[in-house]
Formats: structure tokens, C-alpha cells, sequence
């Protein structure tokens, strides 16, 4: 099971913003860097947000990250009915040796 | 570009091992981690392990331990994930992605096609 907690499913109308919550702990997102991912039906996952609140060239301004302690959000603004898709949050966690650790993940609905 | 491309779908009997290779393009592969990620259907995803294809340093998850291998071989820029005594449990796509979670200055940014591995007897 995964020890970082997200929302199972979140929606907004086109335009609206969406936030979505991941909830850890001191050991991974309170002391490690935060990724967030978007995942289409049948595809791999494709990287949204990285360290933190970075977006990698090519990405949308509409989608913006942030860290507070061991929590972190993504925000989706102007939502776009191809935003719909499966949302993970990411992070390394520094118990059990070091490992990467992924969140429950959130189904966004473009309603 | 940068490409990550894996081998084939493959099906397995409970008990047995896989092999996924996964080869990079585009890019130097001794500059980058390589991690694997697992996802049954409909479910997250699950971190597997990560190499450097450089040193050789590896480290895998708690709970594959000793049940995992991850290995490359640098004269072909390909990375392999062999998993042993398979179960249904561990019928999944697996992803091999370039890049690190604890430097984010290399964030895991390219991704395989994925590999179904199915475990039926």
C-alpha cells in the first residue's frame, strides 16, 4: 500500500480549478523533493511537476505544484476537458534503505 | 529525442521469472538513473528499484527484495528488470523511467512504452 495519500477521483467544469492533495510524512515528502504526474488511459506517465513546483518545458502554466511540511498540492487552473486523467504524486522516502514512493493517485473528471 | 523503448509483452507461469529489457536512445545512459515502476490494472503505481547505469550502484524496494534484480549493460544502453517466483500478484505493466527522485535536477521526465507481464497458469 502506499504511504503517500491522495484523493481518489476530484472534478470541475472547464475553467475551474482543481486542487489535489498528497499527504505523507516527515520522512519522505517532508525531506524530499515532490513530482507530480499525469496519466492518460493506455499510456505511460508523463511528468507535471518536479522539485516541487518546477514544471519541465512544454507543460502548461495552468498546472502549478506546491510543498508545505508533508503535504503537497497540484493545482490545475483553466481546466481543459483533456485534463481529465489519473494524477500521482511522487517523492523518495528516506526509511527502509531509501525508496521511491508514489501516491494513491486521483481520477480528475472534466465534468 | 530521447527514447526508452522496452521489450515485448511477455506471460509467465506462476513460479517462474521475466526478464524486461529496456533501451535508451537520444541521450548519454551512463548520465542518468534508470528506475522501474510496476502498475496492475486499474490500480497506482509502484516503485520497483533504480540503478546507476555508471557505477552499478542499485537499490530496490522492501518488499521485492531478494526477489528483484536490475542490471545494464552499457555497450547497448539497455537496462534489464528480472523478477523471480512470480505470482498473479505480480501481473502488471512495468515501466522503466530515466532520471532521479532524490536529485531534481534530473527528474524522472522519460518514460518506456511499458511491458504487460502476465502470470497465469
Amino acid at each position: 500500500q502506499s504511504v503517500l495519500t491522495q484523493p481518489p477521483s476530484a472534478s470541475g467544469t472547464p475553467g475551474q480549478r482543481v486542487t489535489i492533495s498528497c499527504s505523507g510524512s516527515s520522512s519522505n515528502i517532508g525531506s524530499n523533493y515532490v513530482y507530480w504526474y499525469q496519466q492518460l488511459p493506455g499510456t505511460a506517465p508523463k511528468l507535471l511537476i518536479y522539485g516541487n513546483n518546477q514544471r519541465p518545458s512544454g507543460v502548461p502554466d495552468r498546472f502549478s505544484g506546491s510543498k508545505s511540511g508533508t503535504s503537497a498540492s497540484l493545482a490545475i487552473s483553466g481546466l481543459r476537458s483533456e485534463d481529465e486523467a489519473d494524477y500521482f504524486c511522487a517523492t523518495w522516502d528516506d526509511s527502509l534503505s531509501g525508496q521511491g514512493v508514489f501516491g494513491t493517485g486521483t481520477k480528475v473528471t472534466v465534468l | 529525442q530521447v527514447q526508452l523503448v522496452q521489450s515485448g509483452a511477455e506471460v509467465k507461469r506462476p513460479g517462474a521469472s521475466v526478464k524486461v529489457s529496456c533501451t535508451a536512445s537520444g541521450y548519454t545512459f551512463t548520465n542518468y538513473d534508470i528506475n522501474w515502476v510496476r502498475q496492475a490494472t486499474g490500480q497506482g503505481l509502484e516503485w520497483m528499484g533504480w540503478m546507476n547505469p555508471n557505477s552499478g550502484n542499485r537499490g530496490y524496494a522492501q518488499k521485492f527484495q531478494g526477489r528483484v534484480t536490475i542490471t545494464r549493460n552499457t555497450s547497448v544502453s539497455t537496462a534489464y528488470m528480472e523478477l523471480s517466483s512470480l505470482t498473479s500478484e505480480d501481473t502488471a505493466v512495468y515501466y522503466c523511467a530515466r532520471g532521479s527522485f532524490v536529485d531534481a535536477t534530473m527528474a524522472p521526465d522519460y518514460w518506456g512504452q511499458g511491458t504487460l507481464v502476465t502470470v497465469s497458469s
